[in-house]
This record gives structure tokens, C-alpha cells and sequence, in this order.
């Protein structure tokens, strides 16, 4: 069955630190891959996607992931945090030609100044 | 920016009493979707919707649940009859057709059911 893991429920990082954020999937096909931020009262917001070709994509507020198909993961990362960062970070799964979204535990991002 | 708007932000209920949560999907969208977060939980999908039916359920849209679009603008989830696991944040969301799945999704609905 497919699913999604994300490994840390919580992250506290400082301010100005880098941020990874783990994710692995278990798929059958070669999946869509996707990280929605939610901060307080807010939506889930695409912060990026991983459809096919360039293994590394970027996505809005500096934040980027890397497909690694042999880990089946796909890890967030951002070089340098900032305070308006913290949020709760969920990773998901979809099938190419629609459909439900697979979402993982999701991982609460604690910045502290 | 287009967004999914849902109302009300929080809703109290007592159990066995229906509730119906209401979506604006993005305009030009076709695909709609229902999820809900029980806290602590995954988020879960319930129920996809294409040109006026049902196209995915979950295990969990049983026949308690139900989903409608009344008009050009609206997406609504009904619960028949609540019970107390029905507390959570349910979510919804909208994409085009065609395209990537990418969906957007709303600031949810926070069902508390007493």
C-alpha cells in the first residue's frame, strides 16, 4: 500500500541554521511528490513539487527537495531558516493522472531566535 | 491570488445532529476534494468529485457522508449524523483538469462535535 513517513514529529532549529526535513515514500509507480506548509489558521499551501526530469527543485520561500528515487525520499531543505518559518510541514504523495493525495504525519518546525 | 474559501472556520455540534461544510472552490477548477486531519493525525483524503459525481471515496465516506455541488460556486460535505470521532479539521481542495494534480487547498473547517 502506498504511504508516506516523515520521521520527526518536531524540529527545533535556530534562526540563520540550515533545515532538512525527511520524507520517504513507498510506491508503486514513479510518484508526484509535494510539501505543504500550514501555519497557524492557515491552509495548506504548496510550498513545492517533483513531477519528472531535474531531481532537485525549488520551491517559494527559499525552500528546495531532492528526489532520490534508490532512498525513495524526498527531503526538504533551506539553507537558512527565519523566524516566519515556523509552521507545520507535511510531505504527500499523488498519482500522475489525478486522485488522492497521500499525506505524511506531517513535522512541526519550532524556530528558536 | 485565487484561493478555496471555506466556512465556517470552526463549528460545534452536539452528536447526532447533521452539519454541512462549505466550500468555494477556485473558479476555473473542475477536480474537488475532502480531506480531514483528526488532531494528531495524518491528514486523510475522503472523497474526490469530477462533473457531478463521485469519482474516489475512502474507507471512511460511508453512508453518513455525502458531498454536493449545488450551484456554479459551491463544494459541501454533509455528515448525516455526527458522532464523536467526526472532531477533526476538514480540508478542501480544488485543482484543474488535465495538468499535474496540483491541488490548493483551503484553511479548513474545525468540527468539534460535543
Amino acid at each position: 500500500a502506498q504511504s508516506v513517513t516523515q520521521p520527526d514529529i518536531h524540529i527545533t532549529v535556530s534562526e540563520g541554521a540550515s533545515l532538512e526535513l525527511r520524507c520517504n515514500y513507498s510506491y508503486g509507480a514513479t510518484p508526484y511528490l509535494f510539501w505543504y506548509v500550514q501555519s497557524p489558521g492557515q491552509g495548506l499551501q504548496l510550498l513545492l513539487k517533483y513531477f519528472s526530469g531535474d531531481t532537485l527543485v525549488q520551491g517559494i520561500k527559499g525552500f528546495e527537495a531532492e528526489f532520490k528515487r534508490s532512498q525513495s525520499s524526498f527531503n526538504l531543505r533551506k539553507p537558512s531558516v527565519h523566524w516566519s518559518d515556523a509552521a507545520e510541514y507535511f510531505c504527500a504523495v499523488g498519482y500522475n493522472q489525478g486522485g488522492k493525495l497521500i499525506f505524511g504525519q506531517g513535522t512541526e518546525l519550532s524556530v528558536k531566535p | 491570488e485565487p484561493e478555496v474559501t471555506q466556512t465556517p472556520s470552526h463549528q460545534v455540534t452536539q452528536m447526532g445532529q447533521e452539519v454541512i461544510l462549505r466550500c468555494v472552490p477556485i473558479s476555473n477548477h473542475l477536480y474537488f476534494y475532502w480531506y480531514r486531519q483528526i488532531l494528531g493525525q495524518k491528514v486523510e483524503f475522503l472523497v474526490s468529485f469530477y462533473n457531478n459525481e463521485i469519482s474516489e471515496k475512502s474507507e471512511i465516506f460511508d453512508d453518513q457522508f455525502s458531498v454536493e455541488r449545488p450551484d456554479g460556486s459551491n463544494f459541501t460535505l454533509k455528515i448525516r449524523s455526527t458522532k464523536l470521532e467526526d472532531s477533526a479539521m476538514y480540508f478542501c481542495a480544488s485543482r484543474l483538469a488535465g495538468g499535474k494534480n496540483i491541488q490548493y487547498f483551503g484553511a479548513g473547517t474545525r468540527l468539534s462535535v460535543l
